[in-house]
């Protein structure tokens, strides 16, 4: 069974750092593109990024780009979202999904989500 | 970018009614197109992708149509466990793109 699980819900400070997780099993973890999705409170669903476990290579929706850093360890089959400073803007549930095929593809399966939450 | 366009935003249908769904690209996005559906607290769940195909365990209830610019999602019947937010999500051009979303509720 495809399974990816996310680490659990964050409260931190503006300015603060964060890494959050992802970590899939069931299915050749190396194969297949993992994107990350932010949905805001109360807000849709917005594409951030995607990742290919098997070899890093990242790519980033312009509006994200500088913002967050992507990566994977492929050795543990996770997949991270990372901010360097967080902002109040911030504060929304972060989805890591799979991709289906390729960079151009939707997504089969979901991460049950980060809740993020940014406040001084 | 692709800029996709749902509408409405909120459709009220009782319980065994039809619901349309329509989803409107910026720029034609050929068959590329997907449809989720969001419970409230839970991660979308993938219902159509290639436009019109059901992803496995869909119910047939479910269909998707159009091609291009234009599509629509139809729920034939409701059924008290369809009341949902629904996103379209074009993956023809980078970066994938998600509408912002339909709300079903029960009328």
């Amino acid at each position: 069974e495809v399974q990816l699980v996310q680490s659990g819900a964050e409260v931190k400070k503006p300015g603060e750092s964060l890494k959050i997780s992802c970590k899939g099993s069931g299915y050749s973890f190396t194969s297949y593109w993992i994107g990350w999705v932010r949905q805001m409170p109360g807000k849709g669903l917005e594409w951030m990024g995607i990742i290919y476990p098997g070899d890093s290579d990242t790519r980033y929706s312009p509006s994200f780009q500088g913002q967050v850093t992507i990566s994977a360890d492929k050795s543990i089959s996770t997949a991270y979202l990372q901010w360097s400073s967080l902002k109040a803007s911030d504060t929304a549930m972060y989805y890591c999904a799979r991709l289906v095929t390729g960079t151009m593809a939707y997504f089969d399966y979901w991460g049950q989500g980060t809740l993020v939450t940014v406040s001084s | 970018e692709i800029v996709m366009t749902q509408s409405p935003a909120t459709l009220s249908v009782s319980p065994g009614e039809r619901a349309t769904l329509s989803c409107r690209a910026s720029q034609s996005v050929s068959s590329n197109l997907a449809w989720y559906q969001q419970k409230p607290g839970q991660a979308p769940r993938l219902l159509i992708y290639g436009a019109s195909t059901r992803a496995t365990g869909i119910p047939a209830r479910f269909s998707g149509s159009g091609s291009g610019t234009e599509f629509t999602l139809t729920i034939s019947s409701l059924q008290s466990e369809d009341f949902a937010v629904y996103y379209c999500q074009q993956y023809n051009n980078w970066p994938g793109a998600f509408g912002q979303g339909t709300k079903v509720e029960i009328k």
